[in-house]
């Protein structure tokens, strides 16, 4: 299935561990993103890589350290967790230039910190 | 900075019936792309409708249409015929046209949509 696919889909650890998110997308596109959804369901871009490249760095706490392998893959490691991490991330992708094509998005990763 | 707007945190309609859900955003470009997308319980985000900022005609998705008016900076969803399956929550989302740094999808705060039966 052409797709962006996020694991785990669902995360319980405790405040302080170190934990990562994998995401992978086959749909050829250049352009990769996490986005948090917090508890009231707002979106916020957090980063963004074209062709492996950072192109956005929102303003996010340094324990969360983004990486793309290759540009059909993004990652993302948090360190030392806390409870404000809790929340929804998703992965997305797209094509840089086709701003008119909307993003693909993931299915999310439930990140529940204790 | 652009900011979206989404004015109604909640909204009900009855099935068969037709709702309009508000989306107002501020830029001062004038090239960009705005979109709708749902959010179901499954939590998938799935793309409804998407507009081109210098096209005037609204953009139509089957039962989805938009009402876009460029100088209000107003960018209304309009559903009709509604469908126990259409309850979800909806968001607003823009996105400039010019790329790079910029590539990013602003999303509003959203609108829940109740379907009653």
């Amino acid at each position: 299935d052409t797709a962006v696919s996020q694991t785990p889909k669902y995360l319980v650890t405790q405040m302080g561990n170190d934990k990562s998110i994998k995401c992978e997308q086959n749909l050829g596109h250049d352009t990769m993103y996490w986005y948090k959804q917090d508890s009231k369901k707002f979106l916020k871009i957090m980063f963004s890589y074209n062709n492996k490249e950072l192109i956005i760095n929102e303003t996010v706490p340094n324990r969360f350290s983004p990486k793309s392998p290759d540009k059909a893959h993004l990652n993302l490691h948090i360190n030392s967790l806390e409870l404000g991490d809790s929340a929804v991330y998703f992965c997305a992708s797209s094509i840089l230039d086709r701003q008119f094509g909307g993003y693909t998005f993931g299915s999310g990763t439930r990140l529940t910190v204790v | 900075a652009q900011t979206v707007t989404q004015s109604q945190p909640e909204m009900s309609v009855q099935e068969a019936e037709t709702v309009t859900l508000s989306c107002t955003y501020d830029t001062s470009e004038s090239d960009y792309y705005l979109f709708w997308y749902k959010q179901p319980p499954s939590r998938q985000m799935i793309l409804v409708i998407r507009q081109e900022a210098y096209k005037q005609q609204n953009a139509t998705e089957n039962r989805f249409s938009v009402n876009f008016q460029k100088a209000a900076k107003s960018f209304s969803l309009k559903i009709s015929d509604s469908q126990l399956g259409d309850a979800a929550m909806y968001f607003c989302a823009y996105r400039s046209a010019m790329g790079g740094a910029t590539n990013k999808l602003i999303f509003g705060t959203g609108t829940l949509l109740a379907v009653q039966p």
